[in-house]
């Protein structure tokens, strides 16, 4: 129950393609949905997250997808550019304990290469 | 620059050996994490810590060890006991109050290579 699954695990497509990641996930306590970019070499950082009390959110090229129902969420990245070219984390977080701080379990990563 | 600095960034250990990674952070967190990269398997979490003088296992913590003497360090030290240390560590920080989302600031990393 508590893992997150993501697929694909590698993505490749041509400069302005539309790239699609999905995350699945079966915990219900789960209410933040984030994703992570993270460049070789570097740790990952927040690219853009979600509550599930909306369906959508965008932020510039990236919108999250979130369907509650189905406990999947997806990363779609508008008109791709090279520069996009990296691996993709979905998360989802919960509050373990009363009290404590999220604690946040990730998705096996997409590493996503865009072509020029 | 506030943000969380590891060192070393690369480390070769013989096996037999214990080694320590270095995590500092100047954001005034109260939350820091310890986490293994490997290839096709994500962020698997080693030890976390909420408070200082306070630590606990996460999901893959045989083998490590950790101390929170101080609010802005979280050293790790993988233990001759660990079986298989070859890999990328991060480590990360959040604000750890209740009802904050839980975003986590990562490091840029150490990569532990076992000779």
């Amino acid at each position: 129950q508590q893992q997150v699954k993501q697929s694909p695990q590698s993505l490749i497509v041509q400069k302005g393609g539309i790239p699609i990641i999905n995350c699945a996930y079966e915990n219900t306590a789960f209410d933040y949905f984030p994703w992570y970019q993270q460049f070789p070499g570097k740790g990952p950082a927040l690219l853009i997250a979600i509550r599930p009390d909306v369906s959508e959110k965008k932020e510039g090229r990236f919108t999250i997808s979130f369907n509650k129902s189905a406990k999947q969420f997806s990363l779609h990245i508008m008109d791709s550019q090279p520069g996009d070219s990296a691996t993709y984390f979905c998360a989802a977080g919960r509050e373990i304990s009363s009290g404590s701080a999220r604690q946040l379990t990730f998705g096996s990563g997409t590493q996503l290469t865009v072509l020029p | 620059d506030g943000g969380i600095t590891q060192s070393p960034k690369y480390l070769f250990r013989k096996e037999g050996q214990n080694v320590t990674l270095s995590c500092e952070q100047n954001l005034n967190h109260d939350a820091m994490y310890w986490y293994r990269q490997d290839p096709g398997q994500g962020l698997r979490l080693i030890y976390y810590s909420q408070i200082v003088n306070d630590f606990q296992k996460g999901d893959i913590a045989e083998g490590y060890s950790v101390s929170r003497e101080k609010k802005e360090s979280f050293p790790l030290t993988v233990t001759s006991a660990q079986k298989n240390p070859t890999a990328f560590y991060l480590c990360a920080s959040s604000i750890g109050n209740r009802g904050h989302t839980g975003e986590l600031f990562f490091g840029e990393g150490s990569r532990l290579t076992v000779l």
